[in-house]
């Protein structure tokens, strides 16, 4: 079974303050994602990467930034939170050798920026 | 602008009936299409995807089907259960070297009454 554990599951944060969002997966992928939601916008996509050391923009990532130390690690940073970054911020992992392109979900980290 | 769009934010369905989910895409290199199943509070899951090179793809009560020159895909449930019940969300992106960068729709909360 795919596992991606996220941390935290929630946090409060003032704005102006910096924020980490990590998450870890056991499933050995190579793609990991970092999408936010919100009601009305679905899931919209803020940062991917596909191997260690690298990450690419998503479709949103301005005010935020990803870092992949490791295969299993893939965290999002907001330096300066703000109030519109206030959201329900979900990881995923895929395997590049799969045939399926299946998103395995991380449980959500909710974020209050006050 | 949306690149993948639902056309209804909710649908409610008698428990036995049969529900068809919409969604639109803009861009025609597309070639990965899924869809999603979410609980309140739990993360994403695959419910079913299909590839380009197909039209239709069936797996128990779930069926997508797929319309390119529309720009079309939708999901027909049948015999629909109370545990139906949930947000779906379509998504579609181009599967390359075998992981999907997946753009998503809003969201489509169903609601099946027993």
């Amino acid at each position: 079974e795919a596992a991606v554990t996220q941390s935290p599951r929630s946090k409060v944060a003032v704005t102006g303050g910096k924020v980490t969002l990590s998450c870890h997966q056991t499933n050995n992928h190579d793609y990991m994602y970092w999408y936010r939601q919100d009601t009305g916008h679905g899931l919209r996509l803020i940062h991917y990467s596909y191997v260690a050391d690298s990450t690419e923009k998503g479709d949103i990532p301005d005010g935020y930034k990803a870092s992949r130390p490791s295969q299993e690690n893939f965290s999002l940073i907001l330096e300066l939170a703000s109030l519109s970054q206030t959201a329900v911020y979900f990881c995923a992992s895929s395997d590049a050798g799969g045939n399926t392109g299946q998103l395995y979900f991380g449980e959500g980290s909710k974020l209050t920026v006050l | 602008g949306q690149q993948v769009k639902q056309s209804s934010p909710s649908l409610t369905v008698q428990e036995g009936g049969i529900l068809i989910l919409n969604c639109d895409y803009e861009n025609d290199m597309f070639d990965y299409f899924a869809w999603y199943k979410k609980y309140p509070d739990n993360s994403p899951t695959l419910l079913i995807s299909v590839r380009s090179n197909v039209d239709k793809r069936e797996d128990g009560r779930f069926t997508v089907f797929l319309n390119k020159s529309g720009k079309h895909f939708s999901l027909h449930i049948t015999a629909s259960q109370p545990e139906d019940t949930a947000v779906y969300l379509c998504a579609a992106g181009l599967n390359q070297g075998g992981s999907a960068k997946l753009i998503f729709g809003e969201g489509t909360k169903l609601t099946v009454s027993s």
